[in-house]
């Protein structure tokens, strides 16, 4: 059964260095999407593509959170510098069509990442 | 906004209990609406999802929910459940005004065997 592969599984990092997660959906998945989620808390959307083109990134913190689909295929989420509020797993899902009210989404495993 | 409500953070039932599980959303629109679940060290996976039609919809490992249009609800229920059911359940919508999923913050459920 074809699953979202993410690496790493886990990261630590100190403060104020930068941090880089990849993510490679389902084959042949348009849509891909990066969540952030607190412990105790839902998935919050931080980014969505379709293909290579950004979606809606308007939950992503622009000054240190950077995003990147460049084949439409894989994709790297970084966030430089990390602050400790960053603290959190970060979930990535592809669907298969395009993202409508339809689009069952697939999940990873998660990066889970702690700052120190 | 779009929200999502699960009533219960934590639920502690016994092997064989009857299981309901409350999620509303606030959003008139058309919504479709699905329940995730997480086991133990796993990734989130489909439970069951509702589109349309029978607004009875069941899911893996008889689970089922019922969308009640005018309750603005989708709750979760399973007739007797197992141990194995312990894990993270997440309600969560697609609204037709921007084609998102909407999270609920999710109910831990422990079966006690």
């Amino acid at each position: 059964e074809a699953e979202v592969a993410q690496s790493p599984r886990y990261k630590i990092t100190e403060k104020s260095q930068a941090v880089a997660f990849w993510c490679d959906p389902i084959s042949g998945h348009a849509t891909l999407y990066w969540y952030r989620q607190i412990l105790g808390q839902g998935p919050e959307l931080l980014v969505q593509f379709q293909d290579e083109s950004v979606v809606d990134d308007s939950q992503l913190p622009k000054d240190r959170f950077s995003a990147e689909r460049l084949k439409g295929v894989d994709s790297t989420l970084k966030i430089q510098p990390a602050e400790l509020g960053d603290s959190a797993m970060y979930l990535c899902a592809s669907g298969q069509g395009a993202a409508d009210l339809y689009n069952e989404q697939f999940f990873g495993p998660g990066t889970r990442l702690t700052v120190l | 906004a779009q929200s999502v409500s699960q009533h219960n953070h934590h639920v502690i039932l016994s092997e064989a209990a009857s299981l309901e599980l409350g999620c509303n959303y606030s959003y008139g629109g058309t919504v479709n609406l699905f329940w995730y679940v997480q086991y133990p060290g796993q990734h989130l996976q489909l439970l069951l999802k509702y589109f349309s039609g029978d607004p009875l919809v069941k899911g893996i490992k008889g689970f089922e929910a019922e969308f009640i249009k005018s309750k603005f609800s989708f709750n979760l229920r399973k007739p007797s459940v197992q141990w194995s059911d312990t894990a993270e359940y997440f309600c969560a919508v697609i609204p037709d005004s921007n084609y998102q999923l909407i999270w609920g913050a999710g109910t831990k459920l422990i079966i006690k065997p």
